[in-house]
């Protein structure tokens, strides 16, 4: 049972826009905590792909992007393409200073 | 550029120990956070411990507390961790992470390839 709460699963057809939720408490993302996203291509190790809740990476293309508010975030992802293809996972910290993860979502393009 | 580099993974019995290292290059390393995520077989990531560029501050998961010990040798650019008592549930994939360390922002900015930790009799 991961700490930060996301889909399982997503998809939608190339050149569609999809998002993934993250949802935690006050005692993490409520609580003022960052929230970041990683990519994870099949095989390969996470990726950061959004870091401090919007921001991109140098390299991370702008169809990708963030969002925080309250006690959840969402990453959205416009103009999908088959190299999106991939497990996703939102991250932040807690009040104990405890990094907690969601337990990933994966993205299918139809 | 950065780039990190696990070893040490593989094959342990149930009770037994195994001690990860991951080499550093590319960034100011005794400056870093740097910390462990493990990943495993078909699952999800899951923090493991930190510790503090200075070596004064460490964490770990309550799921490995008492029984892992992170550490670091700034002098060889390498990041360490020492696991005793292990068991199936710490089969998994071992990633070695840096960390971005600005609270309330902390983020895992780079990560090594992993290294396959199998615990089974």
């Amino acid at each position: 049972q991961s700490v930060l709460t996301q889909p399982p699963s997503v998809s939608g057809a190339p050149g569609q826009r999809v998002t993934i939720s993250c949802t935690g408490d006050r005692s993490n993302i409520g609580g003022g905590y960052a929230v970041h996203w990683y990519q994870q291509l099949p095989g390969t190790a996470p990726k950061l792909l959004i870091y401090n809740n919007n921001n991109r990476p140098s390299g991370v293309p702008d169809r990708f992007s963030g969002s925080k508010s309250g006690t959840s975030a969402s990453l959205a992802i416009t103009g999908l393409q088959a190299e999106d293809e991939a497990d996703y996972y939102c991250q932040s910290f807690d009040v104990s200073l405890s990094a907690v993860f969601g337990g990933g979502t994966k993205v299918t393009v139809l | 550029q950065v780039r990190l580099e696990e070893s040490g993974g593989g094959l342990v019995k149930p009770g037994g120990s195994l001690r990860l290292s991951c080499v550093a290059s590319g960034f100011t390393f005794s400056d870093s956070y740097m910390g462990w995520v493990r990943q495993p077989p078909g699952k999800g990531l899951q923090w493991v411990s930190y510790i503090s560029g200075d070596s004064g501050y460490t964490k770990n998961a309550d799921s490995v507390k008492g029984r892992f010990t992170i550490s670091r040798d700034d002098s060889k650019f390498a990041l360490h961790l020492e696991m005793n008592d292990l068991t199936a549930e710490d089969t998994a994939i071992y990633y070695c992470a840096r960390l971005q360390w600005q609270i309330p922002q902390n983020y895992f900015e780079s990560w090594g390839q992993g290294i396959l930790v199998t615990v089974s009799s």
